[in-house]
C-alpha cells in the first residue's frame, strides 16, 4: 500500500530565507508527482507536476526534484516571502485498478514571517 | 467562469437533512473526482468518473451519493450524515484516465457541517 509522508510537518522561518520541504512515498512504481499548496480553508493549486521520467521541474522561485529509486522528492522554495505561509502538500500519481488516482501526504505548514 | 467551480462554499446541515453539492468544471476534461479533506487528516479519494462513468468508490458509506450527468458537471447527495462527516470537500478534474499520468485541477471545495 503506498504511503506518503511529509517532513516536517510545521515549519516557520524568516523571511527571506531559502527552504526545503521533503515528501517520501514507499512504492516507487508512481506515474507523477505534485506539489501543491492550500491556503486555510481553501481548494488546492497545483504548483509543480513531475512525471516519473523527470528529475525535476522548476517554476519562479520554486524547484521540486524527484528520485523515485529511492522514493524521495523536495521542493525547494528560494528566498521565502509571507506571502509563501500555506500548507504545501505533495501527492504521487499511481494506475492501480484500472484507474488514474493521486495519493496525498499529511502537508507541511509553513508561516514565514516578515 | 473557469477553472472548477463548486456550489456551496459553506454548507451546514442536521442529521436528517437531504442536500446536494455541485462541481462544474470549465476545462473540457473528462474526468471528475470527489476527495474528503477532514482536520489534521490526509485527502482522501472518494469517487473517481471517467467519461461519465464510475471507476471508484473507495468504499465511501452508502450516505454519500454521486451523480456525473455529463463530463462537466459532478454532484454528490447528502443524507442522514453523521457530525464526523464534517469536512472540506474537494472537486478535482484531469484530461483523463488510464495508464497516463493526467494532471489534477482542484475547485474550492464546500465546508461541511453537520450538527
Amino acid at each position: 500500500k503506498q504511503e506518503v509522508t511529509q517532513i516536517p510537518a510545521a515549519l516557520s522561518v524568516p523571511e527571506g530565507e531559502n527552504l526545503v520541504l521533503n515528501c517520501s512515498f514507499t512504492d516507487s512504481a508512481i506515474y507523477n508527482l505534485q506539489w501543491f499548496r492550500q491556503d486555510p480553508g481553501k481548494g488546492l493549486t497545483s504548483l509543480l507536476l513531475i512525471q516519473s521520467s523527470q528529475r525535476e521541474q522548476t517554476s519562479g522561485r520554486l524547484n521540486a526534484s524527484l528520485d523515485k529509486s529511492s522514493g524521495r522528492s523536495t521542493l525547494y522554495i528560494a528566498a521565502s516571502q509571507p506571502g509563501d505561509s500555506a500548507t504545501y502538500l505533495c501527492a504521487v500519481s499511481l494506475f492501480s485498478g484500472g484507474y488514474n488516482k493521486l495519493i496525498f501526504g499529511a502537508g507541511t505548514r509553513l508561516a514565514v514571517h516578515p | 467562469e473557469t477553472g472548477v467551480t463548486q456550489t456551496p462554499r459553506h454548507l451546514v446541515m442536521g442529521m436528517t437533512n437531504k442536500k446536494s453539492l455541485k462541481c462544474e468544471q470549465h476545462l473540457g476534461h473528462n474526468a471528475m473526482y470527489w476527495y474528503k479533506q477532514s482536520a489534521k487528516k490526509p485527502l482522501e479519494l472518494m469517487f473517481v468518473y471517467n467519461f461519465k462513468e464510475q471507476t471508484e468508490n473507495n468504499s465511501v458509506p452508502s450516505r454519500f451519493s454521486p451523480e456525473c450527468p455529463n463530463s462537466s458537471h459532478l454532484f454528490l447527495h447528502l443524507h442522514t450524515l453523521q457530525p464526523e462527516d464534517s469536512a472540506l470537500y474537494l472537486c478535482a478534474s484531469s484530461q483523463g484516465q488510464g495508464a497516463l499520468s493526467y494532471e489534477q485541477y482542484f475547485g474550492p471545495g464546500t465546508r461541511l457541517t453537520v450538527t
